[in-house]
């Protein structure tokens, strides 16, 4: 019931395309979810967040949706660009789990030129 | 200074070695935290201390033994440590009380176990 489930593995994208990566949670106490960009060699960077009360959040080219009933959130990049190309981790939390995050097991993101 | 800073960068070291990883942090967060990531794998949480306490330890083994000396610094001791401890170790920080939980992260330390 903690596991955030990520969906793909590996996603590769022609530039100027649009670049998704899907979440599903089974925990409904969740009520923070963020996604963290990170390049090889670096850490995670917290990318944009969003909370349960919200369906959508958009900043620059990312967006989540997020669909409560179906207790699944995405991420979606517009217009992709090869530095776009990273590592995307989606990641759910709740008040009362100490600071502790539950990480999907990440996409790997490639944009073509 | 919105920046988590570690030291060192890379770090190898035999299984007989001690030797510790720093982290520092200016933005004011009260809590800190002690993350391994395998390649490809998800960060794995170790400690997270909440107000200079250890708040959540996640079994991790003895070997290594964290120490938060004040609200900016956070350390991971290593002892006695064996070849698949290899791996990026990553501090991060956030204000435990926001409720959204940002946590920020550093660049880590690549440690590698002989």
């Amino acid at each position: 019931q903690q596991q955030v489930k990520q969906s793909p593995q590996s996603l590769i994208v022609q530039k100027g395309g649009i670049s998704i990566i899907n979440c599903a949670y089974e925990n409904t106490a969740f009520d923070y979810f963020p996604w963290y960009q990170q390049f090889p060699g670096k850490g995670p960077a917290l990318l944009i967040a969003i909370r349960p009360d919200v369906s959508e959040k958009k900043e620059g080219r990312f967006t989540i949706s997020f669909n409560k009933s179906a207790k699944q959130f995405s991420l979606h990049i517009m217009d992709s660009q090869p530095g776009d190309s990273a590592t995307y981790f989606c990641a759910a939390t709740f008040k009362n789990q100490g600071g502790k995050l539950i990480f999907g097991q990440g996409t790997e993101l490639s944009v073509k030129p | 200074d919105t920046e988590v800073t570690q030291t060192p960068k890379h770090l190898v070291m035999g299984m007989t070695n001690k030797k510790s990883l720093k982290c520092e942090q200016h933005m004011g967060h009260r809590a800190m935290y002690w993350y391994k990531q395998k390649a490809k794998k998800p960060p794995e949480l170790m400690f997270v201390y909440s107000y200079e306490k250890l708040s959540i330890n996640e079994s991790v083994p003895s070997r290594f033994s964290p120490e938060c000396p004040n609200s900016s610094l956070l350390n991971l001791h290593l002892h006695a440590l064996q070849p698949e401890d290899s791996a990026l170790y990553l501090c991060a920080s956030s204000q435990p009380t926001s409720g959204a939980n940002e946590q920020f992260f550093g660049p880590g330390t690549r440690l590698t176990v002989l």
